[in-house]
């Protein structure tokens, strides 16, 4: 298995709050992706990072920002939670070398609810 | 908006082969086909893929159409660990490689 933790692994919090998740890899890999998955539907990239202190938006960034300031550790931050943030948040990892055609490995998954 | 069109459930008997269908009509020529499948609980795990050419692994087989515009996932011996969803995504170059996911196929196996 992949290197990959996610910290907290459940949490709950209140509307206005705000929240950060972690992700950790061991495998030094250059890319790593946030993705939000909701009952019955697949998972849809909030956003992603090419490298240190590198990052782009995915197709439902709204309301969520990022950073990545060691290859290892990749933080979604929600700076005031709604209810509509209410998921089940996914890291994933990939080396970036073959583009298209490369594997994505992924985290545990973090269950967020929002009160 | 998901780019693979995949039936919402399957379901097949245990120890025999398993035919997942997917639909990819608006595919590019630089779109690689992946598949990958989630247990109950787990993140997804990735399962196989390919551009043109019909693929095999140690997991399963990816056959593609010649026109590209399908493809099916084969599973040749299912197994009760096999009881999954899985989901049939597309590699989408001209929107930076993001992987584009659909639905997917939850599949039942019967005992």
């Amino acid at each position: 298995d992949a290197g990959i933790t996610q910290s907290p692994r459940h949490k709950v919090t209140e509307t206005g709050t705000p929240v950060t998740l972690r992700c950790h890899q061991t495998e030094n890999h250059r890319y790593m992706y946030w993705y939000r998955q909701d009952p019955g539907h697949g998972l849809r990239l909030i956003h992603y990072s090419y490298g240190v202190k590198d990052t782009d938006k995915g197709e439902v960034s709204d309301g969520y920002s990022v950073s990545r300031s060691k290859t290892e550790d990749f933080l979604l931050t929600l700076e005031s939670a709604t209810s509509s943030q209410t998921s089940v948040y996914f890291c994933a990892i990939s080396g970036g070398y073959s583009r298209g055609q490369e594997t994505q490995y992924f985290g545990p998954g973090t269950r967020l609810l929002v009160l | 908006d998901a780019k693979t069109t995949q039936p919402n459930s399957m379901e097949s008997n245990e120890e025999e082969p398993v035919h997942l269908p997917c639909n990819h009509s608006t595919i590019s020529g630089t779109d690689y086909i992946h598949w990958y499948r989630q247990l109950p609980s787990q993140g997804p795990e990735y399962v196989i893929h390919g551009l043109t050419s019909n693929v095999n692994n140690r997991m399963a087989s990816l056959a593609i159409a010649e026109d590209r515009k399908s493809s099916t996932l084969i599973l040749h011996r299912a197994t009760l660990r096999d009881a999954a969803v899985y989901y049939c995504i597309l590699s989408v170059s001209d929107s930076n490689y993001q992987l584009i996911w659909g639905a997917g196929t939850k599949l039942i196996i019967k005992p």
